[in-house]
């Protein structure tokens, strides 16, 4: 059994760029979820997708946007980078779409770095 | 709206002697509760879970916590510290589809 797995590891963005991160969930699992962790902070929930359709949103701008596709591995599209948007972005899978998807497993996460 | 408050952003303590970390929720109805840890450069793994049933949850790496709903406390504790315990240490409740989590705790242990 495979755990959660993120890449890129770390990148560097200049502000304005765009950025793609990427998630491969756990397997057997259908849910993601993505958490913005901002230094010395805890993290932060952005949005779940779930069978391929956001199932919740947190309070980010609509320039934070994802995609899950049908193997429930994710995408995290940040566009228009802006400096506080430096973070460690997380990724957690678990299984289950709604109150009941309680125990989410994290990925190591990717550093992004925005000059 | 649910939060979760951590008291104390930096707890040291003596190797051998007891870790306590603190962890208050916020919530009408009581939440799925979970402690998680985070060592540096790494994302979150998760040391114990509360949902129902016994109030007393044992985690893994010697860890403990009880779940006082007169208190809406979830505090974390471990007999005797350990070198390898240095690390953040983060409460979290089940909300709607995400968790929420505390600001986080740093432990450190002094030789």
């Amino acid at each position: 059994e495979t755990g959660v797995t993120q890449s890129p590891t770390h990148l560097i963005k200049t502000r304005g760029q765009q950025v793609t991160l990427r998630c491969s969930s756990q397997s057997g699992h259908n849910t993601v979820s993505w958490y913005q962790q901002a230094l010395g902070q805890g993290p932060q929930f952005i949005f779940q997708y779930y069978r391929e359709e956001e199932n919740g949103r947190g309070n980010f701008p609509p320039r934070f946007s994802g995609l899950q596709f049908p193997n429930y591995s994710s995408e995290l599209n940040v566009n228009a980078l802006e400096l506080d948007d430096s973070a460690l972005y997380l990724c957690a899978s678990s299984l289950g779409g709604s109150w009941d998807s309680y125990e989410q497993y994290f990925g190591p996460g990717t550093r992004l770095t925005v000059t | 709206a649910q939060s979760v408050t951590q008291l104390g952003s930096h707890v040291s303590v003596s190797e051998g002697a007891l870790v306590l970390l603190r962890c208050n929720y916020s919530s009408s109805v009581p939440p799925y509760l979970f402690w998680y840890v985070q060592y540096p450069n790494q994302g979150l793994q998760l040391l114990l879970k509360y949902t129902t049933g016994a109030t007393l949850v044992k985690g893994i790496n010697g860890f403990e916590a009880e779940f006082k709903k007169s208190e809406t406390s979830f505090h974390l504790t471990k007999p005797s510290a350990h070198m390898s315990d240095a690390a953040e240490y983060f409460c979290a409740a089940q909300g709607a589809q995400k968790l929420v989590f505390g600001q986080g705790t740093r432990l450190t242990i002094n030789p």
